[in-house]
């Protein structure tokens, strides 16, 4: 069974330009997480996909980030314009089911450094 | 106060000792509990999960709960330079949602 995808695995911007990143979750997981981790620090949320709807985008800065999920499968966020302090690795991850608790799985997740 | 917190370490023992990673969490995430580990560039792997009060063994690993005390640990017996990592802790409520840790960084001296 092939793992949660992302791309690019690294991308280096400067500040103010735009970026994007890709997720392709585990084949049939519903819910997909984007999530923030700063060097030192434990994945914090930014949001949450179930199916094609967010149902938690309460930490998404929403002035400068965006995500969508159209289909319910595949997944982008973006950052438009990027700042300084946006460097940090942006992870991907999937459960498979939307009630319950379920184990997420995350990918190999998205270093962006901003100059 | 913080849904999930951990000392940040960083933990040292030496190789074949026991290693012992501890959480503790608010009433608000008592449902479910993740151990994960984080090599260095790297993204987190699940080790262990543990839903009811008690310990869990899967080899050298034991996570235990106590919902009475909203604490949590993980016990790595005959520790290895390979579990050089961090840790994180994560809680799980009903719907998916998941809060993290800081993480404890363990390194494992040969």
């Amino acid at each position: 069974e092939a793992g949660v995808v992302q791309s690019p695995r690294y991308k280096i911007i400067e500040k103010k330009q735009p970026v994007a990143f890709w997720c392709n979750p585990i084949s049939g997981h519903n819910t997909l997480y984007w999530y923030l981790q700063n060097l030192g620090q434990g994945p914090e949320l930014l949001i949450r996909y179930e199916n094609e709807e967010a149902v938690d985008d309460s930490q998404l800065p929403k002035d400068r980030f965006s995500a969508e999920r159209l289909k319910g499968v595949d997944s982008t966020l973006k950052i438009q314009p990027a700042e300084l302090g946006d460097s940090a690795v942006y992870l991907c991850a999937s459960s498979p089911r939307t009630s319950g608790i379920e184990t997420q799985y995350f990918g190999p997740g998205t270093r962006l450094l901003v100059l | 106060q913080k849904e999930v917190e951990q000392n940040s370490g960083p933990l040292s023992v030496p190789e074949g000792a026991i290693a012992s990673l501890n959480c503790t969490y608010s009433d608000r995430v008592s449902q479910s509990f993740f151990w994960y580990r984080q090599y260095s560039g790297k993204s987190p792997e699940l080790i262990m999960s543990i839903y009811s009060n008690g310990d869990k063994e899967d080899g050298r690993f034991t996570a235990q709960l106590n919902k009475a005390s909203q604490y949590v640990s993980l016990l790595i017996r005959d520790s290895q330079p390979s579990d050089s990592a961090t840790y994180l802790c994560a809680a799980g409520l009903t719907g998916n949602q998941f809060y993290f840790g800081t993480g404890t960084s363990l390194t494992v001296i040969p």
